[in-house]
């Protein structure tokens, strides 16, 4: 039982280049989420998804697509990647919007756009 | 915008417990109060939640005023590896916490 797991942990990426950050899960959870983390702050919601097939925005999904096409795996992708995405995300999944039950998060990637 | 609010920093002497308050005084009647940590920038670690009664686990204890509008989190015996950026969230579902900037522990020596 692995948890949440995100690759790469690190990625430099020039302006305008596309990726996508890879999120799994072995926990069978429903939920999905991707947050991201800029330096002195909170972590903020860029997208959610309820199980597969359905996604939702956050607060702040400008600049990202999500897909879920398979309960374990939630990518998220960066269309044209800008200095203003450099941040450090966080996946992370829990068991069902109706169980208030913990969220287990991965290690992050820490993403730089130069 | 995140709906707590918590002071930015407290300090703590290891083995006493660590008392971090959270007002959410527009909290409705069916969000939860949760807790997670972050370590040095790993990523966040549940601790505890709740709804209106208080409760305890291994790791901390959760009280709740009777009014729900504030809540205070126990570390019992604090040890230098507590030292972390502790959050309060209140919400319905654990799919879309809403994170503020939260409490920065430094428990001493």
């Amino acid at each position: 039982n692995a948890g949440v797991t995100q690759t790469p942990k690190f990625q430099v990426l020039k302006t305008g280049q596309s990726m996508t950050l890879q999120c799994a899960q072995d926990m069978n959870h429903e939920y999905m989420s991707w947050y991201r983390q800029d330096p002195g702050m909170g972590l903020r919601l860029i997208h959610y998804s309820v199980g597969a097939g359905i996604t939702d925005q956050g607060e702040v999904p400008n600049g990202y697509n999500v897909s879920r096409s398979t309960t374990e795996d939630f990518p998220l992708r960066l269309l044209s990647a800008a200095p203003s995405q450099t941040s450090v995300y966080f996946c992370a999944s829990s068991y069902s919007r109706y169980s208030h039950t913990e969220a287990f998060f991965g290690q992050g990637t820490r993403l730089t756009v130069v | 915008d995140a709906k707590t609010t918590q002071p930015t920093s407290m300090d703590c002497a290891e083995g006493r417990a660590a008392n971090l308050p959270c007002n959410h005084s527009t909290i409705s009647g069916n969000e939860y109060v949760y807790w997670y940590r972050q370590i040095h920038s790993q990523g966040p670690q549940y601790i505890i939640h709740g709804l209106k009664n208080n409760e305890t686990n291994e790791m901390a204890s959760l009280i709740i005023t009777e009014d729900r509008k504030s809540s205070t989190l126990i570390l019992p015996h604090a040890t230098l590896r507590d030292t972390a950026v502790y959050y309060c969230i209140t919400g319905g579902a654990t799919n879309k916490l809403i994170f503020g900037t939260g409490t920065l522990l430094a428990v001493q020596p």
